[in-house]
């Protein structure tokens, strides 16, 4: 199993540029999650979904967009990239257990806007 | 709303001492509790969980219990070693989602 994987794993984007950035999870998970992680801030989530088709707002949702067509896929999409977007990007996946959410983590997309 | 307060660091130790990471968290009922580990360069991965209160949750020598009466799950481990330094969240289920603290950075010199 390749468990959770994100791609790209490095980009550099000029302000207003778009991309997209693609989550992978061969575990068969009914969750998945986007977070970015920035100094002094910890983990937030941006949205998230919990089945095939679905999507959920997060913490910080403004200027992203997601989607969900595939179980196993989970696309995050940045449609106008600002310089306060550059950050480090964290993919997740869970399966649905009600008191147990471990969540398995992919290893990250290091975002810069300039 | 719930959320997560871990102790500001970073955390510097030298090889064989004890470690304390505070975590109190606030939230309506009794959330499972989890220890997150990032290692420089990498994703988060699972340390341990609690679902419920007192249970004690363990692996790779750390261990935390769930204290419903202090709201607490404190990170602990006898004797640290090099390896261990990595940054460490806590964290807390809120429904579908989980909710992690900021993060406390652990350095451990030999």
């Amino acid at each position: 199993n390749a468990g959770v994987t994100q791609t790209p794993k490095f980009r550099v984007l000029k302000t207003g540029q778009s991309m997209t950035l693609l989550c992978a999870q061969d575990m068969n998970h009914e969750y998945m999650y986007w977070y970015r992680q920035d100094p002094g801030m910890g983990l937030r989530l941006i949205h998230y979904s919990v089945g095939e088709g679905t999507t959920a707002k997060g913490e910080v949702p403004d200027g992203y967009n997601v989607s969900r067509l595939k179980k196993q896929n989970f696309l995050l999409g940045l449609e106008s990239a600002a310089p306060s977007q550059t950050s480090v990007y964290f993919c997740a996946s869970s399966p649905h257990r009600d008191r147990d959410l471990e969540q398995y983590f992919g290893p990250g997309t290091r975002l810069t806007v300039t | 709303g719930d959320s997560v307060t871990q102790m500001e660091g970073p955390v510097t130790l030298s090889e064989e001492a004890f470690l304390t990471i505070n975590c109190t968290y606030t939230a309506t009922g009794y959330p499972s509790l989890f220890w997150y580990v990032q290692y420089p360069g990498e994703g988060l991965q699972l340390l341990l969980k609690a679902t419920k209160a007192d249970d004690k949750g363990s692996n790779k020598g750390f261990e935390a219990t769930y204290r419903k009466e202090t709201t607490s799950f404190h990170l602990e481990k006898g004797s640290v070693q090099v390896s261990d330094s990595a940054v460490y969240f806590c964290a807390l289920q809120a429904g579908t989602a989980l909710i992690f603290g900021k993060g406390t950075t652990l350095s451990v010199s030999s």
